[in-house]
């Protein structure tokens, strides 16, 4: 398997919901990341986890909380969105996170913020 | 802070011919640079990467080259296909306790028949 998954492909949640976002790896990357990308913009890294552990939040808002259950699994838990935070959802995950390691990239949540 | 940058948003190239995208990059602690081909309604795949050890990297139909003396960095696809219409986008990585990839800002590459 050398895919990274993404649940779900499309999301539409109001500014008073809760939802979260899924990524599963099975190649064995013990980093995996968050990153979030605005149309015709590159992405942006929000989150590092290495080795489950969070190594870098790159000063995102506290409405995104991100958790690592395990090294195959990343989720990205949403709680009080503004319309603005409405982008594609890239889940990423590479062998090791601190050395030539490319990021294999899953297709991403599209994410909308009514 | 510093970042990635792309010289050209488009490209337009015929069906055939080869295609060069270029990148231009500020951060001299950076020691690997990744290409990145995003279709629509899809991730960022991996294209070919290369080490700041080294000038050159050929793949399949794809050849990489870095210039560590201008910071310049540029892929060059041959044969362009319609299936290689796309955005590019190069990523640096810079070593360091937070080594993290930065990507620019992305070329819209568009085959024509």
């Amino acid at each position: 398997d050398t895919e990274v998954t993404q649940t779900p492909k499309h999301l539409v949640m109001g500014m008073t919901n809760k939802k979260s976002l899924k990524c599963e790896q099975h190649m064995g990357h013990r980093a995996m990341y968050w990153y979030k990308q605005k149309a015709k913009k590159p992405p942006e890294l929000m989150f590092v986890y290495s080795y489950e552990k969070l190594s870098i939040n790159e000063s995102v808002p506290s409405r995104f909380s991100p958790e690592c259950p395990n090294s195959s699994l990343l989720n990205l838990h949403l709680h009080a969105l503004q319309p603005e935070d409405s982008a594609l959802y890239l889940c990423a995950s590479s062998q090791d996170h601190g050395a030539y390691y490319g990021y294999t990239f899953g297709s991403g949540t599209r994410l909308t913020v009514v | 802070g510093e970042s990635v940058g792309l010289h050209l948003p488009t490209l337009s190239v015929q069906e055939g011919d080869n295609s060069i995208i270029n990148c231009a990059y500020s951060n001299s602690a950076s020691d690997y640079f990744i290409w990145y081909k995003q279709e629509s309604g899809k991730g960022p795949q991996f294209i070919i990467d290369i080490r700041s050890n080294m000038d050159k990297r050929q793949g399949q139909r794809v050849t990489v080259l870095l210039n560590k003396t201008v910071k310049h960095l540029s892929l060059q696809i041959a044969a362009t296909q319609p299936g290689d219409s796309a955005v590019y986008f190069c990523a640096e990585n810079f070593s360091g306790s937070a080594r993290q990839l930065t990507f620019g800002s992305g070329t819209q590459l568009t085959v024509l028949p």
